[in-house]
């Protein structure tokens, strides 16, 4: 298996813009994680899908942000306008049922809005 | 909500030595506590975990240990090894998903 797969590695936008962050999942995994990761916060959990509804989005920072999961496959994060406070690293994980089992995170893309 | 306390930021100990990184959790309800291992440029990766039902978990050279009544649970690496030098983190899951990270440890193993 591939693992969990983000797209891009990293991105470099201006303020104001659209960033979409992309993640496929391991597939027959049921359960799909965004985290942000910055040196102050640490990591934090911004939304979890189970089942491509979302179940808990109360660590999604502002309206700005907003997550979706189409299919069992795919899943984004966008940020509307993104902001300078916005940059870090984002991570997707996914796994299976989402009941304290491993979750296995993707490579990240780290973020920076300039 | 649930707050994880992780010490110490910065590890740095002799290769062939132990490493231990202590976390303290503050809701006694958590019962799910995982460790991660960060490599540079690589999201994290779970390295052992133990369940409020045990209290002490080994696998090879890494053991945890939870202490459930003092809600404090300790990564132990013995005869470190160059390969160990990364950010481990210690996590506490009270919801069957919802994981609160603690800060981070680098760890350097110096040859």
């Amino acid at each position: 298996d591939a693992g969990v797969i983000q797209s891009p590695r990293h991105e470099v936008t201006e303020m104001g813009q659209e960033v979409t962050l992309r993640c496929k999942p391991i597939s027959g995994h049921n359960s799909l994680f965004w985290y942000r990761q910055t040196m102050m916060r640490g990591l934090e959990l911004l939304i979890y899908f189970n089942n491509n509804v979302p179940i808990d989005d109360s660590g999604m920072p502002e309206d700005r942000f907003s997550a979706k999961m189409p299919n069992a496959s795919f899943s984004t994060l966008k940020i509307q306008p993104s902001e300078p406070r916005d940059s870090a690293v984002y991570f997707c994980a996914s796994n299976r049922q989402g009941l304290n089992t491993e979750a296995f995170f993707g490579q990240g893309t780290r973020l920076t809005v300039v | 909500g649930e707050n994880v306390e992780q010490h110490p930021s910065t590890l740095s100990v002799q290769e062939g030595d132990s490493a231990v990184i202590k976390c303290t959790y503050s809701d006694s309800a958590s019962n799910y506590f995982p460790w991660y291992k960060q490599e540079l440029g690589k999201g994290p990766q779970l390295i052992i975990d133990i369940r409020s039902n045990v209290g002490e978990k080994k696998d090879q050279r890494i053991a945890v240990t939870l202490n459930k009544t003092a809600k404090h649970f300790s990564l132990h690496i013995t005869e470190t090894q160059p390969e160990d030098s990364a950010v481990y983190f210690c996590a506490a899951s009270i919801t069957d998903y919802k994981l609160s990270f603690g800060a981070g440890t680098t760890v350097t193993v110096r040859a």
